[in-house]
């Protein structure tokens, strides 16, 4: 499984856009990178997936450069709502059933 | 949203005691997971079941845990005999077929399980 790296925590204000980067250098062919997002007391809950580019949704975007060797996670204008820990996730996802391997994660705290 | 339902929320049982924590995964989803998470720390895996059979289960996973389907909507995670060390938040996660994975896995909200 790949490692993953990414920030311990980041801090912002609301409406500010956020980037939170994650290094996976040993990335394989088959591998996939997901991020989730956890509130406390609550379970992780999926955010994204990409393969390689720019993949968008009503929640995020994740920016992948062709080497594939990083990703970004890119939150448009936050709330204070978004105030949680982020998990950067490298694996082959299109094997389901697969296990998910969490690493610690980044801790965004969104100020007003 | 479809939701993975877990219950109870919060349990509190004595060192040795039997648990079992109890989930309804999402209805049409066809894998179903065990994960944990104890307090300040990483979520961990602990088991996937597919297909009525443990598909893959971690070092956690021992002899004192068990995983049933029981019925067409239950998925449940039995501790035989409790330890101190068994106090975590306890997830339940389900997801569908090769096709559906895209969309990632849906977590149920945990239960908060305590040792005493």
């Amino acid at each position: 499984l790949a490692k993953t790296t990414q920030p311990i925590s980041m801090d912002s204000y609301e409406g500010q856009e956020v980037n939170i980067t994650c290094s996976h250098n040993n990335i394989a062919t088959n591998d996939y990178i997901t991020w989730y997002q956890q509130f406390p007391s609550q379970g992780p809950r999926f955010i994204i997936q990409g393969y390689k580019t720019k993949v968008t949704n009503e929640v995020a975007s994740l920016f992948i450069p062709a080497d594939r060797k990083s990703s970004t996670l890119s939150l448009p204008r936050v709330s204070l709502s978004d105030t949680a820990v982020y998990y950067c996730l490298v694996g082959d996802d299109g094997n389901a059933g697969n296990m998910l391997t969490f690493g610690g994660g980044t801790r965004l705290m969104v100020k007003p | 949203e479809p939701e993975v339902t877990q219950t109870p929320s919060h349990q509190v049982t004595q060192m040795g005691q039997e648990v079992i924590l109890r989930c309804v995964p999402i209805s049409n989803h066809l894998y179903f997971y065990w994960y944990r998470q104890i307090l300040g720390q990483k979520v961990e895996f602990l088991v996937s079941f597919y297909n009525n059979e443990i598909s893959e289960k971690s070092e956690i996973f021992d002899d004192q845990f068990s995983v049933e389907r029981p019925d067409g909507s239950n998925f449940t995670l039995k501790i035989r005999s409790t330890k101190l060390e068994d106090s975590a938040m306890y997830f339940c996660a389900s997801s569908g077929d090769r096709e559906s994975v895209r969309y990632g896995y849906t977590f149920g909200s945990g239960t908060r399980l305590t040792v005493v």
